[in-house]
């Protein structure tokens, strides 16, 4: 099955800085996603990668706080600009289409856990 | 907009008992999904469902698609201590591959 790695595995970050977070697949997949989990809280969309053009975001998220690239079928990055504490999350990357993974079943990198002092 | 509302919150049982947890929709779903997050990792899929009163197994782990398309179980038989974890149901909602998550159910086991 697809494989998703993620970098960095955590960081801890000053705020008003920004952090770009490294999604890889290691096959090509339809779709990729990136999710946030706050502290002890559920997953939830902040937008989907699409290949070589904007990504589309959810209620709530916007292009100036978390700018996203997908420039091929294996990789993603999510930025969290001008961070502030209410950023610190685990920040994960999702992928569909995946070689071993049918085509409704997203699965998960291993997260980012960021945390903004 | 959907929701998924998950219960129990959390669960603190005893090796060996059997557990169960559900998930309940506002709307119509055409997939149930369930997932298994462990400290540190992202959610790993367990079973996925997508017919309505569908029963399907993972080894301890049976879950079921509810008839009315609404909610969806989740049963593990004969729990261990390596079943601690958080567990979510998700659902596709709109399309384009988009989940959504319920609230997860955090379970203890003592050994």
């Amino acid at each position: 099955s697809a494989v998703i790695s993620q970098k960095p595995s955590r960081d801890i970050c000053q705020r008003g800085t920004s952090l770009t977070i490294q999604c890889q697949v290691d096959s090509q997949v339809t779709m990729m996603f990136w999710y946030r989990q706050q502290p002890g809280q559920s997953l939830t969309l902040i937008a989907t990668a699409n290949q070589g053009s904007e990504a589309t975001y959810e209620s709530g998220f916007v292009i100036d706080k978390f700018p996203i690239s997908r420039p091929n079928l294996t990789f993603s990055t999510l930025t969290v600009s001008n961070m502030s504490p209410e950023d610190s999350s685990i920040y994960l990357c999702s992928a569909l289409g995946g070689p071993g993974h049918g085509s409704t079943e997203a699965f998960f990198g291993q997260g980012t856990r960021l945390t903004v002092v | 907009g959907q929701q998924l509302n998950q219960s129990p919150q959390s669960m603190f049982i005893q090796e060996g008992e059997d557990v169960s947890m559900n998930c309940t929709s506002s709307s119509i779903f055409n997939t149930w999904l369930w997932y298994k997050q462990e400290p540190g990792e992202g959610p790993v899929l367990l079973i996925a469902l997508y017919k309505a009163g569908e029963l399907t197994s993972n080894g301890r782990l049976t879950a079921q698609f509810g008839i009315t398309r609404k909610d969806s179980f989740l049963n593990i038989s004969a729990s261990i201590p390596s079943d601690v974890g958080i567990y979510f149901c998700a659902g596709p909602y709109n399309q384009g591959g988009k989940l959504i998550f319920g609230q997860g159910t955090e379970l203890s086991v003592k050994p």
